[in-house]
Parts: C-alpha cells; structure tokens; sequence
C-alpha cells in the first residue's frame, strides 16, 4: 500500500523559507505514470493546490504562487520536497503531499488530473 | 474567492439522499473532469470521485457524481452519520492550473 509522509519545521519565521519533504513507500516515485504534488489548507479555509512534479523533474505549479515555489525530487530516496521562499502568515496551513493522477481520456479528449494518494498532512505555522 | 462554486452547507437526515453542486466554467469543468475529495476532521481528504463519476475501489455505491457542462453534482444516498464532513469538487483549469471549490459541510442532522 502506498503511503505519504511530510516532514519538516512545523514553526517558520517571516520572510523565510518554508522546506517539507515527502517521503514515499509502498511504491516507486519514479514512474512516468504519476506526477507528485503539494497541497495546502489555511485555518479555517479550502484546499490550494500548490505544484506538482514528475520523476523527471517536469513541473508545473499554481500561477498565484509560481514565483514563490520550487517542487524537486530525490529519485535515491524516493522523496520529493517543497520550497516556499518569502512566507508571510498567510502561508500558515496544513501541507498535504500527494500522488497526482493525470492522462487524457480516450473516448471524450477530456483532461483528467486528480491525488489518490495523500500524506496526513503537517502543519506550518508562520510566526516569528 | 474560489474558481469553482460550491454551496458552504448541506445537511440531511440519515437514510435521505443529498445531493451538492459545483459550478465552474469553460475552461476547468466544460473541458476537463471533475473530481470530488471528502474530508473528515483532522484526516487526511479522500478521493471520492474521479473522471465525473468514477469510484476508486473501496468507496461505497452510494456516492455518485455526474457532469453537465459547466456544473458537477455529488450524490450521496441512504445518507449515514459517517458521511459527516466537508466536501470539496476540483478539476483541471485550463490556465495549467487545478481548481478547487471552496468546500461544502455535510450536516447529518
């Protein structure tokens, strides 16, 4: 059974650089089949998907916070991490790590994307 | 404000069938699927649905979900105390993004 886990500092300064990992097990990270991603959840709020990336180390993040953000993988330890530069007290959220399905459906052309697999998600509190 | 539109609530009684919309646009759900993720207080969000109206294995036959154009719906039928949580629909947004809606609270009254 596949399984996610976050880890990293759950308190980040202001202006600082937020860092998590994702560590997978269960399965191979480096299968052209899966992209894998971040996604977030302020206090009180919805769910924000952040990025996502692929084994090659193709990527593709959220245009809101693209700047910010960079998603790489360690194919070694099949683990693959975040980086949010700058952080205000907005970024204080559970951070969840996924498996990203996606492909195109062959009888309607229609894009699929969605996380069947996710972390139990570690919250980060930005505060000095 | 979230890209797709979801009503903040939703409640019924158990053994009732309830049913709760998302509403997005041209370039997420009228050209890509949508998908639907519960979320159970401090756990980890569950896929529900995937590809409109896919089931992953292990979830039970009385959650559906179905596309019209630019609008979803989730279904849940013989509604149970267990399906109490927040409800969110997502999908692939043509500006290379995903999209989520702002959740929904199931209320089993």
């Amino acid at each position: 059974q596949l399984q996610l886990q976050e880890s990293g500092p759950g308190l980040v300064k202001p202006s600082e650089t937020l860092s998590l990992t994702c560590t997978v097990s269960g399965g191979s990270i480096s299968s052209s089949s899966y992209y894998w991603g971040w996604i977030r959840q302020p206090p009180g709020k919805g769910l924000e998907w952040i990025g996502s990336i692929q084994y090659s180390g193709s990527t593709y993040y959220n245009a809101s916070l693209k700047s910010r953000v960079t998603i790489s993988v360690d194919r070694s330890k099949n683990q693959f991490s975040l980086k949010l530069s700058s952080v205000t007290a907005a970024d204080t959220a559970v951070y969840y790590c996924v498996r990203h399905n996606e492909g195109y459906e062959i009888l309607t052309g229609y894009y699929t994307c969605y996380f069947d697999y996710w972390g139990q998600g570690t919250l980060v509190t930005v505060s000095s | 404000q979230s890209v797709l539109t979801q009503p903040p609530s939703a409640s019924g009684t158990p053994g009732q069938r309830v049913t709760i919309s998302c509403s997005g646009s041209s370039s997420n759900i009228g050209s890509n699927t949508v998908n639907w993720y519960q979320h159970l207080p401090g756990t980890a969000p569950k896929l529900l649905i995937y590809s409109n109206n896919q089931r992953p294995s292990g979830v039970p036959d009385r959650f559906s979900g179905s596309k019209s154009g630019t609008s979803a719906s989730l279904a849940i039928s013989g509604l149970q105390s267990e399906d109490e949580a927040d409800y969110y629909c997502a999908a692939w947004d043509d500006s290379l993004n995903v999209v989520f809606g702002g959740g929904t609270k199931l209320t089993v009254l």
